[in-house]
């Protein structure tokens, strides 16, 4: 069936550094992207989303990049702080094929070096 | 403001028995939805509601799962004759409108375990 995944389970930086989490999706009609963050015990709380209609957009330290040839969603984290360590979900939605049924990759876990 | 409130935190129930876990979302919130995380993996969707009605079930692993939310506000899940594989954090989410570009908004969830 059609999924998102993510490339790298586990990705460790050094405090300070920029982080770059990626995520390749398959479902053609999907034009609704979102990242989420989760802490252990908590929720996902959002960070950025985007539309199909762009190709980037910019948040506080974050930017999300949507490549739609390749199918491709990253999520650049600058100067990356020990509070950005948590797991870290992009997911996918379709307009068509109701949006809210929001498709979650498996996650990737950011761990920050000090 | 208030985020999105899940009742209990944790349960604990034996294989069999009844369970019924609450969710209230962001006042305003028009769409409440459902998902479901296990260990390891990402949240699955269940179910979605616009208003009071469920808009989506198609989540829903089978009718052993019942969810309502009757004056459009407040939701609650209900699982019948648990089973061990029920076992997982269940998560509700609100968002404003129900529609791409809409954000979903978590509450920490209900931890379930099924013994």
């Amino acid at each position: 069936g059609e999924s998102v995944g993510l490339h790298l389970p586990t990705l460790s930086v050094q405090e300070g550094d920029n982080s770059i989490i990626n995520c390749a999706y398959s479902n053609s009609a999907s034009d609704y992207f979102i990242w989420y963050k989760q802490e252990s015990g908590k929720g996902p709380q959002f960070i950025i989303d985007i539309r199909s209609n762009m190709d980037k957009r910019q948040g506080q330290r974050v930017t999300v990049l949507l490549n739609k040839t390749v199918k491709h969603l990253s999520l650049q984290i600058a100067a990356t702080q020990p509070g950005d360590s948590a797991v870290y979900f992009c997911a996918e939605g379709s307009s068509i094929q109701g949006a809210q049924k929001l498709v979650f990759g498996q996650g990737t876990r950011l761990t920050i070096n000090p | 403001g208030a985020g999105v409130s899940q009742t209990p935190s944790n349960k604990v129930t034996e294989k069999g028995k009844y369970v019924e876990l609450r969710c209230d979302p962001i006042s305003g919130h028009t769409a409440l939805y459902w998902y479901r995380q296990s260990l390891g993996q990402g949240p699955e969707f269940l179910i979605y509601f616009q208003g009071t009605g469920a808009a989506d079930d198609s989540g829903l692993p089978n009718d052993r799962f019942f969810a309502v939310r009757p004056e459009g506000s407040v939701s609650t899940l209900k699982i019948q004759r648990t089973e061990r594989g029920d076992s997982a954090v269940y998560l509700c989410a609100s968002s404003l409108s129900g529609w791409a570009g809409s954000p979903l908004h978590f509450g920490n969830g209900t931890r379930l375990t099924v013994t």
